[in-house]
């Protein structure tokens, strides 16, 4: 079966910059996904990685590495409002398997 | 519009009752998305329409019944539902072929006694 793993919770203070780390134990799959979401809220969309290597989007910047069976999400210049949960996501076709994912507390 | 609407934001049903969970896009979006989610969890995919047909289905109880009368309105019937069915119920929709990037609806809260 699927299965990507992510810390349950990180903290990190205002201005620092935090990497979220996904480690999957599948294969097969089109792309790996970032998604947010704050409490109460729906997942928003962050970034998505089709190849190997580094996506930059603004503030936060995803990696995958299919060699070694891992990504991360880089989040730069944290502010208070990226305290939420993110979800790492594996695409198939027509469909994400969710990771565990990772709440992030950002303290000032 | 990129936004995706869900009706009603909660509901409380008794195990014997009938009731349905509904969601509308506007983004032309042809591939559409039922997920469960509890507290503290991920979401977890529950069933894909692709051109209002059914696609997958991850194996749900026969309880919840989708249906997508259009393009732009998905359906989740609700029968006879547990005590742990309980949970948020996300729609969401996407471009065909770009299930990596889909965008969800705020949530129907569902509790069921």
């Amino acid at each position: 079966g699927q299965s990507l793993e992510q810390p349950s919770e990180v903290t990190a203070v205002e201005g620092a910059i935090v990497q979220i780390n996904c480690t999957y134990q599948t294969s097969g799959f089109y792309g790996l996904s970032w998604y947010q979401q704050h409490d109460g809220g729906a997942p928003t969309f962050l970034s998505y990685n089709a190849l190997d290597g580094l996506e930059e989007t603004g503030r936060f910047s995803s990696f995958l590495s299919r060699s070694d069976s891992y990504g991360y999400l880089l989040l730069q210049e944290l502010q208070m409002k990226d305290s939420a949960s993110y979800f790492c996501a594996v695409q198939f076709a027509d469909k994400l398997i969710f990771g565990t994912g990772t709440r992030l507390q950002v303290f000032p | 519009d990129t936004e995706v609407t869900q009706t009603p934001k909660h509901l409380v049903m008794g195990m014997t009752n009938k009731k349905s969970l509904k969601c509308e896009q506007h983004m032309g979006h042809r591939a559409m998305y039922w997920y469960k989610q509890k507290a503290k969890k991920p979401p977890e995919l529950m069933f894909v329409y692709s051109y209002e047909k059914l696609s997958i289905n991850e194996s749900v109880p026969s309880r919840f019944s989708p249906e997508c009368p259009n393009s732009s309105l998905l359906n989740l019937h609700l029968h006879a539902l547990q005590p742990e069915d309980s949970a948020l119920y996300l729609c969401a929709s996407s471009q065909s072929g770009r299930a990596y990037e889909q965008y969800f609806g705020p949530g129907t809260r569902l509790t069921v006694t």
